[in-house]
């Protein structure tokens, strides 16, 4: 079993729609949790990072935590076309620093 | 403009030679990760260190790989053979770790490196 688990997809949205991007991890005692965005040929970059159980909104991005079932999940509302991308989420470990990927969901979302 | 900085962008190179990546990250960081990413394994993370020590490299082949920090300002990856199936997107990126407070991981641009 993967340590980072995530559906490759592709997932496919229509624009304006809301798209949700799933995520388990195998570590009970992580405590930070990441959803990275990567452009084809690009570097990631982090769009939202998320610490305690229960819901965290950042614009049209919302971040969503469940320690006990081991699930983090993105949800983007009002998908753009600027959307599309992959998505990592990323898990970090307790007593350090080691970050830890999924091997990303690939969203597109369709004008 | 703070940003970690991996040269060179680009790297093609005959397999058997000697590889180096280089990386500066973002000065006042104190981890630096170097990841690497492939269509089939997607990012792996090879090795990290704090404050220039190695904690981990257990992603790394020992056999061919090295991962060294020898002043804060840099760091560097060799591959040393290499081989065709080293050819993939090596991410360097850093962080500040001080127990509870830090910050997430910024990456540089990453070096294309393919092995023929």
């Amino acid at each position: 079993q993967k340590e980072v688990e995530q559906n490759s997809g592709p997932l496919s949205v229509p624009e304006g729609a809301i798209a949700s991007l799933n995520c388990t991890y195998s570590d009970r005692v992580s405590q930070s949790f990441f959803w990275y965005r990567q452009y084809s040929g690009k570097s990631p970059e982090l769009i939202m990072s998320i610490y305690s159980n229960g819901d965290k909104e950042d614009g049209r991005f919302t971040a969503q935590l469940n320690k006990a079932s081991q699930y983090v999940s993105l949800l983007i509302r009002d998908s753009q076309p600027s959307d599309s991308a992959t998505y990592l989420c990323a898990v970090r470990n307790t007593g350090g620093f080691k970050t830890i990927f999924g091997a990303g969901t690939r969203l597109f979302v369709k004008a | 403009d703070a940003r970690v900085t991996q040269t060179p962008r680009h790297k093609v190179t005959e397999m058997g030679q000697e590889v180096t990546m280089r990386c500066q990250p973002i000065l006042g960081h104190n981890t630096v990760f170097w990841y690497r990413q492939t269509m089939m394994q997607g990012l792996e993370l090879l090795a990290y260190f704090r404050n220039r020590a190695p904690l981990d490299d257990s992603g790394m082949p020992k056999d061919r790989f090295s991962a060294e920090m020898p002043d804060a300002t840099l760091a560097t990856l060799k591959i040393q053979p290499s081989e065709p199936r080293d050819s993939a997107v090596y991410f360097c990126a850093s962080g500040h770790y001080l127990g509870r407070m830090n910050t997430e991981a910024f990456f540089g641009q990453g070096t294309r490196l393919t092995v023929v």
